[in-house]
């Protein structure tokens, strides 16, 4: 039972460039949510979704695209990456009511991070 | 506006002392509250999870209390360790927020041997 895994763990860009950041639990998770974590910032979510073929915007989605084509694995995708992109990118999954114990409904579960550098 | 925030922002103390760290947040209407903790370049490691029908939540030295009439939680830590250096997240759920999590900007615990 690896948790919630994120590949790559690190990354370097140049402006421009395109990249996929891929996030996969087996966990049997409904939701999954991508943050990025800035100094003086803290976390903030940038997509989520709660199945599989779902997504929504979160607080800060511009500039990003996400797909959840199987339940287990959620992407993140940067198009034309940005300076103002380099940050430190979480994905984490949840049960969804009904889950069982009851008293872990939506507890979060974070994966090790990914640390993207744009130049 | 819905905000977490956490006070100290950094916290230093000797080994062994029994510690308590605060949380607070805006609207009483919460889901739940998470607190979670930080390694140095680490993800995050979920410590407790306290649904809003609950007053407390207990795990090995860790005791996390709400008080959602006031606004407050805190994370008590008892005889504190070397090994318990790091960063501690608050983070709530509102009930009209869908799936967000709102996160505090963290206390960053030292303590000393």
């Amino acid at each position: 039972n690896a948790g919630v895994t994120q590949t790559p763990k690190f990354r370097v860009l140049k402006t421009g460039q395109s990249m996929t950041l891929l996030c996969a639990q087996d966990m049997n998770h409904e939701y999954m949510y991508w943050y990025r974590q800035d100094p003086g910032m803290g976390l903030r979510l940038i997509h989520y979704s709660v199945g599989e073929g779902t997504t929504a915007k979160g607080e800060v989605p511009d500039g990003y695209n996400v797909s959840r084509l199987k339940k287990q694995n959620f992407l993140l995708g940067l198009e034309s990456a940005a300076p103002s992109q380099t940050s430190v990118y979480f994905c984490a999954s949840s049960n969804r009511r009904g889950g069982l114990p009851p008293s872990s409904y939506n507890e979060q579960f974070f994966g090790p991070g990914t640390r993207l550098t744009v130049l | 506006k819905q905000e977490v925030t956490q006070i100290p922002a950094a916290l230093s103390v000797p080994e062994g002392e029994n510690l308590v760290l605060n949380c607070s947040f805006t609207d009483s209407a919460i889901y739940n509250l998470q607190w979670f903790r930080q390694d140095p370049g680490k993800g995050l490691t979920s410590l407790l999870l306290i649904q809003s029908s609950q007053r407390e939540q207990t795990s090995g030295r860790l005791n996390a209390s709400l008080d959602k009439s006031s606004g407050r939680s805190t994370l008590y830590i008892a005889a504190s360790q070397p090994g318990d250096s790091a960063t501690y997240l608050c983070a709530v759920k509102w009930r009209d927020s869908s799936y967000k999590l709102i996160f505090g900007s963290g206390t960053r615990l030292l303590v000393r041997p």
